[in-house]
């Protein structure tokens, strides 16, 4: 079992929806929890960052981790054509200097 | 702030050769961390460097080693390629968990 799995996609939206995109993990350990994005032939992007269980916001992005059931979401609202992209989720353990385990990341396009 | 940057962006190389790839960190940063990440995959991590030595390293085989400078810029250099090593590599630096990337160096091995 991967340490962080998320459904590749690839996944399609009209511009303006809401997209949900989703991870489990399986290290009780992790305690970061990250979304990065990544445009095509580019270095990812860190997008939230988050620690422990909780919700955080910003802009048009919305994070959720709940510890419990291993279960991280990332939510966009209002979804634009420059939100194509691959979304990776991480998760690194409690200590500062871990190393970050990515899943596979999701391919999202936004149709305008 | 020119966040981190990485050298060269392309890279092509033949089979058995030898590689160096340069990373510097971002401002502040003395943690820099190599990663691999082959298409459609999400990145593998290499290995970490703080205060000038590996203190963490990934299911890679020795072929992969590294360096790191006072300065906190790092070297990754790759023995022996194979065509499987071609992927891109990335390069982050990090404070606590919060890692930044690179945009990466393209290596193709032919």
């Amino acid at each position: 079992q991967k340490e962080v799995e998320q459904d590749p996609g690839p996944l399609s939206v009209p511009e303006g929806a809401i997209v949900s995109l989703n991870c489990t993990y399986s290290n009780s350990a992790f305690q970061y929890f990250m979304w990065y994005r990544q445009y095509s032939r580019k270095g990812p992007e860190l997008l939230m960052y988050t620690y422990s269980s909780g919700n955080k916001e910003d802009g048009r992005f919305t994070a959720q981790v709940d510890k419990s059931s291993k279960y991280i979401s990332l939510f966009i609202r209002d979804s634009q054509p420059s939100d194509s992209a691959t979304y990776l989720c991480a998760s690194s353990s409690k200590t500062s200097y871990d190393k970050v385990i990515f899943g596979p990341g999701t391919s999202l396009s936004v149709i305008p | 702030d020119a966040g981190v940057t990485q050298s060269p962006t392309h890279l092509i190389k033949t089979r058995g050769q030898q590689v160096t790839l340069r990373c510097s960190p971002k401002s502040g940063h003395d943690t820099v961390s190599w990663y691999q990440q082959a298409l459609g995959q999400g990145p593998q991590f290499i290995f970490q460097y703080y205060e000038e030595e590996e203190r963490q390293r990934g299911n890679f085989p020795d072929r992969f080693s590294g360096h790191q400078f006072p300065n906190y810029s790092s070297e990754l250099n790759v023995n022996a390629l194979l065509l499987g090593d071609s992927a891109l590599y990335l390069c982050a630096s990090s404070i606590d968990s919060e890692a930044f990337f690179g945009q990466g160096t393209r290596l193709t091995v032919v």
